[in-house]
């Protein structure tokens, strides 16, 4: 089974508009990590928001945030207020477990901010 | 603010040749990573280092791969004889301490002819 699942290959939104991108997890491991990053065309990967599997709150990071559905496996990123800038590759990535543990990250999602 | 620094950014090598991609991680940070991203794909993990070890290695970390931290600072990938399968983008990222963020660097993109 795939550790990380985002159903979305590719997402519109209108500038100035919240948008929420999709992301489920599987894991057994109580403790784990969840991770959103960035990826414009330029190829960078840049760290927006990280999620801990024991935070009591969704994590927010200005205009990013978390929807964090503990029972559902689930981690949204929900982007509000879109700019142009916006627009990228966006993926989610779960660590299992603590230590030096990789990422597994799922296939991404494209997001077009429509001017 | 301090960032994850590779060089080169791209690489364009024949198939049969060593490369070495090198990196620069955050100087306070502990962990080590190599990424790689086939283009169109998803990112994919090969070796993790820690401790001037490797503390975990996926499947496509065979033995034409292998990394190496010969200075305080340098955090590099060989890969011994390439071949065309391995161009994609790879990724360099430390991070500070067990549960910190992974910090990548812009990546290097390999071509092999």
């Amino acid at each position: 089974a795939q550790k990380i699942t985002q159903t979305q290959p590719g997402m519109f939104v209108q500038e100035k508009e919240a948008v929420t991108l999709d992301c489920t997890y599987d894991t057994s491991d109580p403790s784990y990590g969840l991770f959103w990053y960035k990826q414009p065309s330029s190829g960078e990967m840049i760290f927006l928001i990280y999620q801990g599997s024991y935070d009591q709150q969704n994590a927010t990071e200005g205009r990013y945030s978390l929807n964090f559905q503990k029972a559902r496996k689930s981690a949204n990123l929900v982007i509000s207020a879109s700019q142009l800038g916006d627009s990228a590759m966006y993926f989610c990535a779960m660590r299992e477990g603590t230590g030096a543990n990789n990422l597994f990250f799922g296939t991404g999602t494209r997001l077009t901010v429509i001017p | 603010e301090p960032e994850v620094t590779q060089t080169p950014s791209h690489q364009v090598t024949q198939m049969g040749q060593e490369v070495i991609l090198r990196c620069v991680p955050i100087s306070n940070h502990l962990y080590f990573y190599w990424y790689r991203q086939i283009l169109g794909q998803k990112v994919e993990f090969l070796v993790s280092f820690y401790n001037n070890e490797i503390s975990e290695k996926s499947e496509i970390f065979d033995d034409q791969f292998s990394v190496e931290r010969p200075d305080g600072s340098n955090f590099t990938l060989k890969i011994r004889s390439t071949k065309l399968e391995d161009s994609a983008m790879y990724f360099c990222a430390s991070k500070a301490g067990i549960n910190s963020p992974l910090h990548f660097g812009n990546g290097t993109r390999l071509t092999v002819t």
